[in-house]
């Protein structure tokens, strides 16, 4: 079945502890890339990658990393959390950032405090 | 630079009625993708429909249909005879070929079914 994976689904964490959310498609998707959703802001793009070894910010990259040494995996660090980051992630990929929809994961519902 | 702007953050409809989703769009990407996701209450994004900026027809997948005004940029989603379970939010999306274009999302619509 084509799937993005993404884990955890929810996890709750304490102001500067290292964390990472993994990502894995298993698509053979050249593009992957990953979103926040705040109330009322929509999604907005984090990183993005559009091949192995191509990594490119998006909208709000600030206090994020990614890395994308094989092509199905894209997890993203948050090496000190903050509150403000509080927020529902999501992981995406897709075949073609034009013609071919975004396939997501479930979701990452994360809670700093 | 790309942006999307979707001016109803909420709408009431009626049972059965037929809705319109506003989406308009910027872009500088001569060919670019259009594309409709639902968020239900359950947090999952579900695909529901896209449109290529060189497509004449308007797109279409059984209840929902793509209203695509490119000289406008204006890309709205038609759900005809709502249902229940068509309450979620909206996203509009676009994604474009240049070297510095990506997928992005407006803010959504939520919209809500009357029985």
């Amino acid at each position: 079945e084509a799937q993005v994976t993404q884990n955890p689904r929810y996890l709750i964490t304490v102001t500067g502890k290292k964390l990472t959310v993994t990502c894995s498609q298993n698509m053979n998707h050249e593009y992957m890339s990953w979103y926040r959703q705040d109330p009322g802001l929509g999604l907005r793009q984090i990183y993005y990658s559009m091949n192995v070894e191509v990594t490119d910010k998006g909208d709000v990259p600030e206090g994020y990393k990614v890395s994308r040494k094989e092509k199905r995996n894209f997890p993203l660090i948050l090496e000190s959390p903050s509150p403000n980051q509080t927020s529902l992630y999501f992981c995406a990929s897709s075949a073609d950032r034009v013609g071919e929809k975004l396939f997501f994961g479930s979701g990452t519902q994360l809670s700093v405090l | 630079a790309q942006k999307i702007t979707q001016t109803q953050p909420g709408m009431f409809v009626q049972e059965k009625e037929a809705v319109t989703l506003d989406c308009t769009y910027d872009t500088s990407d001569q060919s670019y993708g259009l594309f409709w996701y639902k968020q239900p209450s359950s947090g999952e994004m579900i695909f529901l429909i896209y449109q290529g900026s060189y497509d004449e027809q308007n797109a279409t997948e059984g209840r929902y249909s793509l209203n695509f005004q490119k000289a406008r940029k204006s890309a709205n989603l038609v759900i005809s005879a709502s249902q229940l379970g068509d309450s979620a939010m909206y996203f509009c999306a676009t994604g474009g070929y240049s070297s510095a274009s990506k997928i992005i999302f407006g803010s959504g619509t939520r919209l809500s079914i009357r029985p």
